[in-house]
């Protein structure tokens, strides 16, 4: 089956550590995503990809960091920089110019 | 003031009844709009995009008014499974979409 998986679905970690978040697709979408989804707020884009080992920060990317060496994978790494990381974080994908994005199942963060 | 606007509800509404939902878009060079889904603790799924002469896909209709920068979902004879939390979302440039918080729905028997 075709489709966007996400690494673990809960994890938690303690303050001041780093912690790398997987994302994982076999659509063969050139573009990966990373948002960040909190409690009333609406998802707000972290970092993007539009292509293998070329990324683009988004709107809240300081504290976080990202790696595309390979099409299929954009991992997101968490680093203790983040003030508050302890979210819903969202990967999706898409083909180059579409309209539309494709969500994995999402990871939720709490740093205790 | 956010980019996209949405009442956050809770809409309650019982079965069979009709909802509409409303957004609002402040950027005017926005380009495409959608109306996600999102199940408590799931991800965002593509409910349907929204063109200007209006669409309807079964029990769903969205509709866009470019001139007002408003976007409207609705809803006719509710399901039980219609309750989620619908995201309406903006597409400024090819990677720029911007969500709104959410309106949240139950349906109830």
């Amino acid at each position: 089956d075709g489709g966007i998986t996400q690494s673990p679905k809960y994890l938690f970690r303690k303050e001041g550590q780093n912690v790398t978040l997987s994302c994982e697709q076999n659509l063969n979408h050139d573009a990966m995503y990373w948002y960040r989804q909190d409690p009333g707020q609406g998802l707000r884009l972290i970092y993007y990809s539009q292509i293998v080992n070329d990324f683009q920060k988004g709107d809240i990317a300081e504290g976080y960091s990202v790696s595309r060496e390979k099409k299929e994978s954009f991992p997101l790494t968490v680093t203790s920089a983040q003030k508050n990381p302890t979210a819903f974080y969202l990967c999706a994908s898409s083909t180059q110019g579409a309209d539309t994005q494709y969500f994995g199942p999402g990871t939720r963060l709490t740093v205790l | 003031r956010k980019e996209v606007e949405q009442d956050p509800g809770p809409f309650n509404v019982p079965e069979g009844a009709t909802v509409a939902f409303n957004c609002t878009y402040s950027n005017s060079a926005s380009q495409s709009f959608f109306w996600y889904r999102q199940d408590c603790r799931k991800e965002p799924k593509l409910l349907m995009s929204v063109y200007s002469s209006g669409n309807e896909d079964g029990r769903f209709t969205a509709q866009l008014n470019r001139a007002s920068q408003y976007i409207s979902l609705l809803i006719r004879d509710s399901k039980l499974s219609d309750s989620a939390t619908y995201l309406c979302v903006v597409r400024r440039a090819s990677n720029d979409m911007r969500f709104g918080a959410g309106t949240r729905l139950t349906v109830k028997p």
